[in-house]
């Protein structure tokens, strides 16, 4: 089974600062993606990186980053130069190559941008 | 609009009613999944069809039942609704069941009064 562990609830970050949000995960499968979606409070699902657990180089996005570390079992989301419209439920998530695309996401991580 | 379309966005119900949720894929995607994100138990998957055909089952109650039609949008028929139902449900949709353009639709909002 898999599981996606977040253990910061709620995070506050200077507007212009950087931001690092945790993610651990536990997974069996030989391969297996790591994503984080950014869900501001109108609700919708917004994808906003990938990782692949065979991917040589950690993903980037723009302001968004993942840093990728395999044998801690973590993928954790840098966000630089943080934004007000920042401010939203981050959710990381786990895809495992025998889950026929389900994903198992993390309780998630509120993050408040102060300007 | 990331292409998966869901409908209503919005539904307030009475205990005891029935529901149906429907799902419309982006353009050439076979398989649907279906999620509830509730205030307890977080975002869950719920079930998974592929061209049709049930394909993966996770955390659906028995009260709940989805199908996949020809044209490929999916329903999700919620009966004998209780409170602890009200939740946002979503549905994505990919290529070939797999991660490959995993989208997400903006979701319905069901509240059980």
């Amino acid at each position: 089974a898999q599981k996606i562990t977040q253990t910061q609830p709620g995070m506050f970050v200077q507007e212009k600062e950087a931001v690092t949000l945790d993610c651990t995960y536990d997974t069996s499968d030989p391969s297996y993606g790591l994503f984080w979606y950014k869900q501001p409070s109108s609700g919708e699902m917004i994808f906003l990186i990938y990782q692949g657990s065979y991917d040589q180089q950690n993903a980037t996005e723009g302001r968004y980053s993942l840093n990728f570390q395999k044998a801690r079992k973590s993928a954790n989301l840098v966000i630089s130069a943080s934004q007000l419209g920042d401010s939203a439920m981050y959710f990381c998530a786990t895809y495992g190559s025998s889950n026929t695309g389900k994903l198992i996401f993390g309780q998630g991580t509120t993050l408040q941008v102060k300007p | 609009d990331s292409g998966v379309t869901q409908t209503p966005k919005h539904l307030i119900t009475a205990t005891g009613q029935r529901v149906t949720l429907r799902c419309s894929p982006r353009s050439g995607d076979l398989s649907v999944y279906w999620y509830q994100q509730s205030l307890d138990q977080g975002l869950q998957f719920l079930i998974q069809y592929y061209n049709g055909e049930e394909r993966a089952k996770g955390n659906i109650l028995e009260r709940f039942s989805a199908q996949q039609f020809p044209d490929l949008h999916s329903e999700l028929n919620l009966s004998s609704l209780e409170l602890g139902d009200s939740a946002l449900y979503f549905c994505a949709s990919s290529v070939e069941g797999t991660i490959d353009g995993y989208t997400f639709g903006s979701g319905t909002r069901l509240t059980v009064v």
